[in-house]
């Protein structure tokens, strides 16, 4: 099983900063990579998927980078609805498995 | 619109069975695979599986730790998806949720709660 690694734990920004996330994966995924955000009380919504590609309704401030072992959520300019997990996801493997989450919480 | 509509949770004591369904509208069911995500209360989340679309065989494939006691199983003609629990222990209290596809996962629904408890 492929472990997905995130860091920071916690992450605490500021409005209208940059916020870096990052994810690790025990193995090469390749380009498959996906990244989620959640939303206390809501089901995951998907942000990025094969690394670097917006699914339909990202904002442009979210970007996705990295591939092989080593990957990137970065949020340009944070604003208030950005306060919130992630979760990063590989689907080259069977099973998929998820980072343990990243919290983005106000500075 | 793409809507994912879980059913079936609840309370269930241990070494029962359960079913849950999802009820899919607004894409053509049949040519998607379907999955299961859980997570546990303040927990992150877990894959349970997910079946193929019967285009590409209509099989499933599971999570280690669910693979024997859960079976997921799909209904095209009536748009729905079930993941049926066995054996079910504490630990697998959790929101189960519903997704479309098999690897990135664009649709969610919005979770029915397992609690197993005696």
């Amino acid at each position: 099983e492929i472990v997905m690694t995130q860091s920071p734990a916690t992450l605490s920004v500021s409005p209208g900063e940059r916020a870096t996330l990052s994810c690790r994966a025990s193995q090469s995924v390749s380009s498959n990579l996906a990244w989620y955000q959640q939303k206390p009380g809501q089901a995951p919504r998907l942000l990025i998927y094969g690394a670097s590609t917006g699914a339909t309704g990202t904002p442009a401030r979210f970007s996705g980078s990295g591939s092989g072992t080593e990957f990137t959520l970065t949020i340009s300019s944070l604003q208030s609805e950005d306060f919130a997990l992630y979760y990063c996801q590989q689907y080259n493997n069977w099973p998929r498995t998820f980072g343990q989450g990243t919290k983005v919480e106000i500075k | 619109e793409v809507q994912l509509v879980e059913s079936g949770g609840g309370l269930v004591q241990p070494g029962r069975s359960l079913r849950l369904s999802c009820t899919a509208s607004g894409f053509t069911f049949g040519d998607f695979a379907m999955s299961w995500v859980r997570q546990a209360p303040g927990k992150g989340l877990e894959w349970v599986g997910y079946i193929r679309s019967k285009a590409n065989g209509g099989t499933g494939e599971y999570a280690a730790s669910m693979k024997g006691r859960f079976t997921i199983s799909r209904d095209d003609s009536k748009n729905i998806a079930y993941l049926q629990m066995n054996s079910l222990k504490t630990d697998d209290t959790a929101v189960y949720y519903c997704t479309r596809g098999s690897g990135w996962t664009d649709s969610w629904g919005q979770g029915t709660l397992v609690t197993v408890s005696s």
